[in-house]
């Protein structure tokens, strides 16, 4: 199993650009997450999608939008990204429900200009 | 604003010794769970413990959770090298959110 995968691993925009970050799990999770983290900051929830057809903002949501495509793949949009939008993004993955651990991807390296 | 803040933010030991890390939280709880992260790597899940549990261990890992304190600790035992990495506590709030609050983390260096 490959667990949970992101595309791409680096992105370089301009401001004002626009990109779908791609993720993908294939361990039958129900609930999937996009986290981003910023140095000293650890990891903050942007969306979440608890099952498939339901999608929820987190502690960061703005500028940006969600697609929970089906059971496997969740995507993450910038519409027009920032350089506040600097960071290092991860997808992650469980089962839904409280005593569930969280599977994390290998993180997208952005960088806005 | 996030729930768990660690303690310390940055450690560095022998290979061989102890390392404790401190994480405290601000509400209630249904669990606490330890994920480490190695450097430009995603997060891996070392340790899950309940609200209703004290203790819990894994390997050379040993979790405590004081809900009154409402704070927990990670204890690694005999560090090795291949134990630098970044630490985080993340929190499932009791309300079943669905979604965990992960704290700043605490940067071990292990050093040979």
């Amino acid at each position: 199993n490959a667990g949970v995968t992101q595309t791409p691993k680096f992105q370089v925009l301009k401001t004002g650009q626009s990109m779908t970050l791609q993720c993908a799990q294939d361990m039958n999770h129900n609930s999937m997450y996009w986290y981003r983290q910023d140095p000293g900051m650890g990891l903050r929830l942007i969306y979440y999608s608890a099952s498939e057809g339901t999608t929820d903002k987190g502690e960061v949501p703005n500028g940006y939008n969600v697609s929970r495509l089906n059971k496997r793949e969740f995507s993450l949009r910038l519409e027009s990204a920032a350089p506040s939008q600097t960071s290092v993004y991860f997808c992650a993955s469980s089962f839904l429900g409280a005593n569930y651990e969280q599977y994390f991807g290998p993180g997208t390296r952005l960088t806005v200009t | 604003s996030q729930q768990g803040e660690e303690d310390p933010q940055a450690l560095s030991i022998q290979e061989g010794e102890n390392a404790t890390m401190n994480c405290s939280y601000k509400t209630s709880i249904n669990n606490l769970q330890w994920y480490r992260q190695n450097s430009g790597r995603g997060l891996v899940h070392l340790i899950l413990i309940r609200s209703n549990e004290r203790e819990k261990h894994s390997g050379r890992l040993r979790v405590t959770l004081d809900t009154s304190k409402k704070s927990s600790s990670l204890l690694i035992t005999a560090s090795r090298a291949a134990d630098t990495a970044s630490y985080f506590c993340a929190t499932y709030g009791s309300g079943n959110t669905g979604k965990l609050i992960f704290g700043q983390g605490t940067t071990l260096q292990v050093k040979p």
